[in-house]
């Protein structure tokens, strides 16, 4: 089966300074991967995802994620956090065997930033 | 467009009660689907349904859980009798058949059972 690993349960960051979340994926082909931000009481909102074709995919406000296919990863960016980007961020793939319809997420890494 | 609307947003209930959760996906979505989400086990897909049908239930947790689509625009996931150990946020999602895969969520139900 397919798993998604977020290795950093939590993350504190200065505001202004850069960010990196990482998302390590198992999927033999090219998978369908996503970033989703949940903030405090709200559901998940959809960041950016990657099907194909350039490996480095924007996002909304101003995130950025990188496909490594030969590390397995999808790590998160951005080059400078604002205090409105505390949240939790979740990875998620899309699992094969469902005509990719169904996403399997990560733990989630919650993002502190400090003054 | 109002995104997917579920009710109620909290509900507190006493352990053995009757509790239903509604989900009114985005219209014109095909997909919807229930997500419970908790600090142990994290986000967990319960069911989801393909054209009001039910697809997957392999993560329904027992037989105290069902959900039901009797219509493109509306859903109910309900536990009867509800246990402490269901105390979570429940979230609906729906998405649009195709390649688009994105999923949009609702805002969630967060559910307390003493």
């Amino acid at each position: 089966a397919q798993s998604v690993t977020q290795p950093d349960i939590h993350i504190t960051v200065s505001e202004g300074a850069s960010l990196e979340l990482r998302c390590n994926y198992s999927y033999g082909a090219t998978p369908y991967l996503f970033w989703y931000v949940q903030s405090p009481g709200q559901g998940l909102q959809l960041l950016l995802k990657y099907f194909s074709g350039d490996t480095l995919v924007q996002g909304i406000k101003g995130f950025e994620a990188e496909f490594k296919r030969s590390q397995s990863s999808f790590n998160l960016r951005k080059p400078s956090v604002h205090w409105s980007d505390a949240a939790e961020y979740f990875c998620a793939v899309g699992a094969v065997g469902t005509g990719f319809q169904k996403l399997v997420f990560g733990t989630g890494t919650r993002l502190l930033v400090s003054p | 467009d109002a995104g997917v609307i579920q009710s109620p947003r909290h509900e507190v209930t006493e352990m053995g009660q009757e509790v239903t959760l509604r989900c009114k996906p985005i219209s014109g979505h095909d997909y919807l689907f229930w997500y419970r989400q908790t600090m142990m086990r994290g986000l967990e897909l319960l069911i989801y349904f393909n054209n009001n049908v039910p697809i997957d239930d392999s993560g329904m947790p027992e037989d105290r859980f069902s959900a039901k689509m009797p219509n493109a625009s509306f859903s109910t996931l309900k536990i009867q009798p509800s246990e402490p150990r269901d105390s979570a946020v429940y979230f609906c999602a729906s998405k649009t058949d195709g390649s688009s895969y994105e999923q949009y969520f609702g805002p969630g139900t967060r559910l307390t059972v003493t």
